[in-house]
């Protein structure tokens, strides 16, 4: 069962316009969230995270939302450049079982057209 | 600083045949943990490691998979009599302590691809 979704395998978003990444969870023990970025034959690299006590964290042209009620969060890229085509995966983490568990959704394949 | 890395960044083995992963996580990271990503799939999670003890080993497929982690620092993965539904690209992440919220950094990974 998957814990953490993201039901869009892909995105087509013009140069300048912004992009919004979709990501929900299934369990409310997740209490960080965070995002990242993955190009071809790479490791994925961090790129923004926030905690289940605010709803909204900034980073330049990066924002990430949290709706707690609705166990849902995004990304806003916004303008969203050439560069910033990659694969993006949300993770979500918190305690069970004693240890500190991290679960990452499928990925949204993201594709900026110049 | 140095990031994670990962040796080797590719592999080809044959079926049956063992092989040998390894990281090396950022230095005076505490937590370490490795995922497989099969070709079209999501990050799927198979060990992590808080110092060298490994207090979460639910994600590892089969007991042909082990990991172990010394002095802290470098960490091996071993697939032993590997089947061609191992291929996949192998990824290591290490954090700070691991213990809770925490920013996982990740290596490139290994391409394992058995024939």
């Amino acid at each position: 069962d998957q814990q953490v979704k993201q039901n869009s395998p892909s995105l087509s978003v013009q140069e300048g316009r912004i992009s919004i990444l979709n990501c929900d969870y299934t369990n409310s023990m997740f209490d960080y969230f965070l995002w990242y970025k993955k190009y071809p034959a790479e490791g994925p690299t961090f790129l923004i995270s926030i905690s289940s006590i605010k709803d909204k964290n900034e980073d330049g042209r990066f924002t990430v939302f949290l709706n707690k009620s609705a166990k849902h969060l995004s990304l806003h890229i916004v303008p969203s450049q050439p560069g910033d085509s990659a694969v993006y995966f949300c993770a979500a983490s918190g305690r069970e079982a004693g240890t500190y568990k991290y679960i990452f959704g499928t990925g949204t394949r993201l594709k900026v057209l110049a | 600083g140095a990031g994670v890395s990962q040796s080797p960044s590719n592999k080809v083995t044959e079926k049956g045949k063992d092989v040998e992963l390894r990281c090396d996580p950022i230095s005076g990271h505490t937590a370490l943990y490795w995922y497989r990503q099969r070709l079209g799939q999501g990050l799927e999670f198979l060990i992590y490691f808080q110092g060298n003890s490994a207090p979460d080993k639910s994600g590892l497929p089969s007991d042909r998979f082990s990991a172990e982690r010394t002095g802290e620092s470098v960490s091996t993965l071993t697939i032993q009599r590997t089947q061609q539904e191992d291929s996949a690209v192998y990824l290591c992440a290490s954090s700070l302590w691991g213990a809770g919220p925490d920013t996982q950094y990740f290596g490139p990974g290994t391409r394992l691809t058995v024939l």
